[in-house]
């Protein structure tokens, strides 16, 4: 079955304790991307990747890291995580050429910092 | 820089009843245009997207959306709204010759019985 994956789907943890939410999709596709859903914000787009090895900041980057070091994951990475990243976090997967292409969401982190 | 704009954070309409989630966006070039539906506590789904060509584009489970660009708009319709439609409704962006997508902030549709 062609699907995002996604671990863990809930996590709570402290402040400053680094984290690492991992992502990865069976469909050969070279686009991936994270965003965060915040009520009254949508989703924001924090990195993507249009292929192995190359990364790009989206609009939120801050407090957050990413590597594609094969084409099937795209973890995102807290180092020095804090309060005001509790959210929820979606990965994401398109074929990038053509560019139009739909793009086929994981189900979802739920991440909680204290 | 490209922006998309969803004006309604709710919308209420009566199961049978037609229904419009709307859409405006900016963009310096051609826009890539997206409609994407999320359940409750599920990821996003895919309904249907404009590329090029037909203003008017049909995708999943009955729903379409026009192109329109004069007013910038591309928002979603369905002829006759069910319950199960209730959810919420993102509409995204992306500009030709860019690589980022920009999403709404989404407009939660409830469908009443």
């Amino acid at each position: 079955e062609a699907q995002v994956t996604q671990n863990p789907r809930y996590l709570i943890t402290v402040t400053g304790k680094k984290l690492t939410v991992t992502c990865s999709q069976n469909m050969n596709h070279e686009y991936m991307s994270w965003y965060r859903q915040d009520p009254g914000l949508g989703l924001r787009q924090i990195y993507y990747s249009m292929n192995v090895e190359v990364t790009d900041k989206g609009d939120v980057p801050e407090g957050y890291k990413v590597s594609r070091k094969e084409k099937r994951n795209f973890p995102l990475i807290l180092e020095s995580p804090s309060p005001n990243q509790t959210s929820l976090y979606f990965c994401a997967s398109s074929l990038s050429d053509p560019p139009g292409d739909e793009q086929f969401f994981g189900p979802g982190t739920r991440l909680t910092v204290l | 820089a490209q922006s998309v704009a969803q004006p309604e954070d709710q919308v209420n309409v009566a199961e049978g009843n037609p229904l419009t989630v709307k859409c405006t966006y900016s963009v310096s070039g051609n826009p890539y245009l997206f409609w994407y539906v999320q359940y409750p506590n599920r990821g996003l789904q895919f309904l249907l997207k404009y590329i090029t060509g037909d203003n008017l584009v049909k995708g999943s489970y009955g729903f379409e959306a026009e192109f329109n660009k004069s007013q910038t708009s591309f928002h979603l319709k369905k002829p006759s709204a069910l319950v199960s439609d209730s959810a919420l409704y993102f509409c995204a962006v992306r500009d030709i010759g860019d690589d980022k997508i920009i999403f709404g902030k989404g407009t939660r549709l409830h469908i009443l019985p």
